[in-house]
């Protein structure tokens, strides 16, 4: 059965260009959710996507943006980067439709902004 | 507003001792839900345990424990006889039922060092 995958592990890019982050969700699950988190910090939550559609977002400006496709994966999407940026960025698959919703995770892509 | 606290930021202990990760939390909602993850230095959040906030019932995994008490927003966790192999970065996590989505609230986390 497999996990969450994202691609790719380990990114570089410089400030103002632009980044697309990949993630297929865990076999069976509808709903992905993308969490960046810094040095030393808890995971913080980017937004939602269920059905194609953002189903919930977090407080993050609008250079984030997102896209899940009708085989549930999804991309996360940054404009114009900033040094600020620079994080793990986790993304997460679950069922919504089902008993539970844990959210199991991905092993994260590291985007490093020189 | 919904927070999750982990007052602990680091603890050392030797092996074989027993440790307990505290975790207090907020919320408006009368119906949440409380998660723990372990996150080792490979990166990669790894699942624990999750707890509906209608079910108190406190649970025992192996060496694994929780101890949930609504009266004090808390949802603490308690590994026994540590191993070095428990050594990670633990967090606590909210999710409330009343909103569009199940967005994660997490805590800070709590970096646990089991030394031999």
């Amino acid at each position: 059965d497999a996990g969450v995958t994202q691609s790719p592990t380990h990114l570089i890019k410089t400030r103002g260009q632009q980044v697309t982050l990949r993630c297929s969700p865990k076999s069976g699950h509808d709903t992905v959710s993308w969490y960046q988190q810094a040095l030393g910090q808890g995971p913080q939550f980017i937004f939602q996507y269920y059905e194609e559609e953002e189903r919930q977002r977090g407080n993050f400006p609008d250079r984030f943006s997102g896209h899940q496709f009708p085989n549930y994966s999804s991309e996360l999407n940054v404009n114009a980067l900033l040094l600020g940026d620079s994080a793990l960025y986790l993304c997460a698959s679950s069922l919504i439709a089902g008993i539970t919703d844990t959210q199991y995770f991905g092993p994260g892509t590291r985007l490093t902004v020189l | 507003a919904q927070k999750v606290t982990q007052a602990q930021t680091e603890i050392s202990v030797v092996e074989k001792e027993d440790v307990t990760l505290d975790c207090v939390y907020e919320t408006r909602d009368t119906t949440y839900y409380l998660f723990w993850y372990k996150q080792p230095p490979s990166g990669e959040l790894v699942f624990l345990i999750r707890r509906n906030s209608f079910d108190e019932q406190n649970e025992i995994s192996g060496r694994y424990s929780w101890n949930f008490q609504k009266s004090t927003s808390s949802f603490n966790f308690t590994i026994t006889a540590s191993q070095v192999v428990d050594s990670a970065v633990y967090f606590c996590a909210l999710s409330e039922a009343d909103q569009a989505g199940t967005a994660l609230i997490f805590g800070k986390g709590t970096t646990l060092s089991v030394s031999s």
